[in-house]
């Protein structure tokens, strides 16, 4: 168990919708990121959060946004949903941003967009 | 975008033997290579992070080398078990000095018994 949690697990929505997908970090990190992960593919960067401030963000548009909380939570955030939003959706926290610093991953969100 | 290429995609072993597969990423700029276990239905789980050319790691019968002058890393499962069973990812950091990954297509191992 890596203490991160995901809800929902699973969730349906239709295209032009909008969804709010949350996390709870590991209690004392700093640091959230969320990852997309399509079908036979790994998962891909979406942003980082540390410290409640964005520091950093993937290939995917301005409609994917997130948020981070003083209290370990983080939402991400989808407008006007795509059929290609489509995806396994995990967040992972880590103590700090350093390219050792371990991501410790939840069990992911089903997204399927109908 | 760095591009992290992992092979063989999907691997059959039977119980008891050893297997071994690759990651292949770029040589300049490297700062870290993350490699994680992911069973069906559960959390992606940290295995390594891997940081000195030559470096070696070991978890049980899971080791992992690394190669960063070519840009390669191995990880070896020996006497592959049916718990072993589930897709092996790798991911150096996408930009230098930070943690945000970038993964592979993964290995998925299939451990017959």
């Amino acid at each position: 168990e890596t203490g991160v949690t995901q809800s929902p697990t699973h969730l349906i929505k239709t295209r032009g919708q909008q969804v709010t997908l949350r996390c709870s970090s590991q209690s004392g990190h700093n640091t959230v990121s969320w990852y997309q992960q399509a079908l036979g593919q790994g998962p891909q960067f979406i942003f980082q959060y540390y410290r409640e401030e964005e520091n950093g963000r993937g290939n995917f548009p301005p409609r994917f946004s997130g948020l981070q909380f003083p209290n370990y939570s983080s939402e991400r955030n989808v407008n006007a949903l795509e059929l290609d939003d489509s995806a396994l959706y995990l967040c992972a926290s880590s103590l700090g941003v350093v390219s050792t610093d371990t991501q410790y991953f939840g069990p992911g969100t089903r997204l399927t967009v109908l | 975008i760095l591009n992290v290429e992992q092979s063989p995609q999907s691997l059959h072993v039977q119980e008891g033997d050893s297997t071994n597969f690759t990651c292949s990423f770029p040589s300049s700029n490297f700062y870290a290579l993350h490699w994680y276990r992911w069973e069906t239905a559960k959390s992606p789980e940290a295995l390594f992070v891997m940081t000195l050319n030559g470096d070696e790691k070991k978890k049980g019968r899971i080791s992992a080398t690394l190669n960063t002058k070519e840009g390669y890393s191995y990880l070896y499962i020996k006497g592959s078990q049916p718990e072993d069973s589930a897709t092996y990812l790798c991911a150096p950091p996408g930009e230098a000095a930070g943690n945000k990954l970038t993964f592979g297509g993964g290995t998925r191992v299939l451990v017959k018994p």
